[in-house]
């Protein structure tokens, strides 16, 4: 079966600008997390989206955003845009969000702002 | 908040011999401790979990192990292979900072010497 989709992979913007990650998640799971990953931090917990509800919220500023629709896809924005923003953004997807199986992680958008 | 630790940035081991990765954390109400894996360019892959009614939990050369007492978990990879060099991240799940959620370690660079 397919795996966790992420686009785009690589995308480059400039400090000020907003960017939109996409997410499809493996057909069947209903909750998507997504996280920034950059050297030296590991994984850092954005926010989870359950039936088209953020179930959980990780310590980030506002200007990161995300929602999820029906069919489970979910989108993250990042809006003004800021030179720390650069990061490997991780997309994973499971069928409850709550479980010791683990999550199914998508290859990742790579953003740089410049 | 860095709640999950792995203080070896990078391990090295030659194949065939036991390759065992460390990770330290600070909350003892996590439910759930978990290993993955990352090869570059693509994102973690789920390797082996553990619950925190159990003290170790083995799957094939994979084994982790997990000491409450001491907040520590590892992984032990026997014998170790070429194809193991990753990136290894463990993991924790459990309700911390007012939300449910995956806290990651900043991962330690593994590399098996052939």
């Amino acid at each position: 079966k397919a795996g966790v989709t992420q686009t785009p992979r690589y995308l480059i913007k400039t400090r000020g600008q907003q960017v939109t990650l996409s997410c499809s998640p493996i057909s069947g799971h209903r909750s998507v997390s997504w996280y920034q990953q950059t050297p030296g931090q590991g994984l850092q917990f954005l926010f989870e989206y359950f039936s088209e509800t953020q179930r959980n919220k990780g310590n980030f500023p506002g200007r990161f955003s995300g929602r999820q629709f029906s069919n489970s896809r979910s989108e993250m924005n990042v809006s003004t845009l800021e030179l720390g923003d650069s990061a490997l953004y991780l997309c994973a997807s499971s069928l409850s969000g709550q479980s010791d199986y683990g999550y199914t992680f998508g290859s990742g958008t790579r953003l740089t702002v410049v | 908040d860095q709640q999950v630790k792995q203080n070896s940035p990078s391990l090295s081991v030659q194949e065939g011999r036991i390759s065992i990765l460390n990770c330290d954390y600070t909350n003892s109400m996590f439910d759930y401790f978990l290993w993955y894996k990352k090869y570059p360019a693509e994102g973690p892959t789920f390797l082996i979990s553990i619950s925190s009614i159990k003290d170790k939990n083995e799957d094939g050369r994979f084994t982790v192990f997990l000491n409450k007492s001491a907040k520590h978990l590892s992984l032990h990879i026997v014998p170790s292979q070429p194809g193991d060099s990753a990136v290894y991240f463990c993991a924790v799940w459990g309700f911390t900072s007012g939300t449910y959620k995956y806290i990651f370690g900043t991962g330690t660079r593994l590399k098996v010497l052939a």
